[in-house]
């Protein structure tokens, strides 16, 4: 079925510096999400992305749909200890209302 | 803006044992639905989706179903527990071509 690449799989950073976290999909998409989660907890939405092209913030978080339409990466500017955790990207191929999700990114925030 | 319910949080069941995991959403009509099942606070696999009322997509064959008895309730079962299905179990709805939220997670122990 398909499938999202996720890279990296983890980064350790100091506090301060930005992060950067990208995903492919071998299809084309039109919804590309980004989650963080916590420790047993459910993944918080972050950003939704809709059309190629486009780029989105939140705070200090900017994702980008790719105008491929098969990529998308989030960046995470001025890094602080609360942004661990592991950031997903989702995203729903045309025509499907499936949301497949990469393997995730596990940020480890150094103070 | 919508809200997932599912329950219970926590549960812990002997291997051979029946389950039910129920989720709900306020705030939407006519959500897509979906369960996924985590294990090792990585990736989340989905298990089933639904886009209307009876209408489930199973997407890994395995020892669960899936029911969508009423617009916004989706249930998560199994007629006999084996201990590969332990995990940490989400719910996520959304409405078509919009963001998807999810539970907080039901983590299931089967002993």
């Amino acid at each position: 079925g398909q499938q999202l690449n996720q890279s990296p799989q983890s980064m350790f950073i100091q506090e301060g510096e930005d992060v950067s976290m990208n995903c492919t999909s071998s299809s084309i998409f039109n919804t590309w999400l980004w989650y963080k989660q916590d420790p047993g907890e459910g993944p918080v939405l972050l950003i939704a992305l809709y059309k190629a092209g486009e780029l989105t913030s939140n705070g200090r978080l900017t994702a980008q749909f790719g105008i491929t339409r098969k990529d998308s990466f989030l960046n995470i500017s001025a890094s602080i200890p609360s942004d661990v955790g592991i950031y997903f990207c989702a995203g729903k191929g045309v025509g499907s209302e499936k949301l497949v999700f990469g393997k995730g990114t596990k940020l480890t925030v150094n103070p | 803006s919508q809200t997932i319910h599912q329950w219970p949080a926590t549960l812990v069941q002997p291997v051979g044992s029946p389950l039910s995991l129920e989720c709900t959403v306020e705030g939407t009509s006519n959500p897509n639905l979906y369960w996924y099942r985590q294990a090792a606070g990585r990736g989340l696999q989905l298990l089933f989706y639904s886009v209307g009322i009876g209408q489930i997509s199973s997407e890994v064959p395995q020892n669960l179903s899936a029911s969508r008895p009423q617009d916004r309730q989706f249930i998560l079962s199994s007629k006999k527990l084996l201990l590969s299905d332990s995990g940490f179990y989400l719910c996520a709805g959304g409405t078509a071509g919009n963001t998807i939220y999810f539970g907080e997670g039901s983590w299931l122990t089967v002993v």
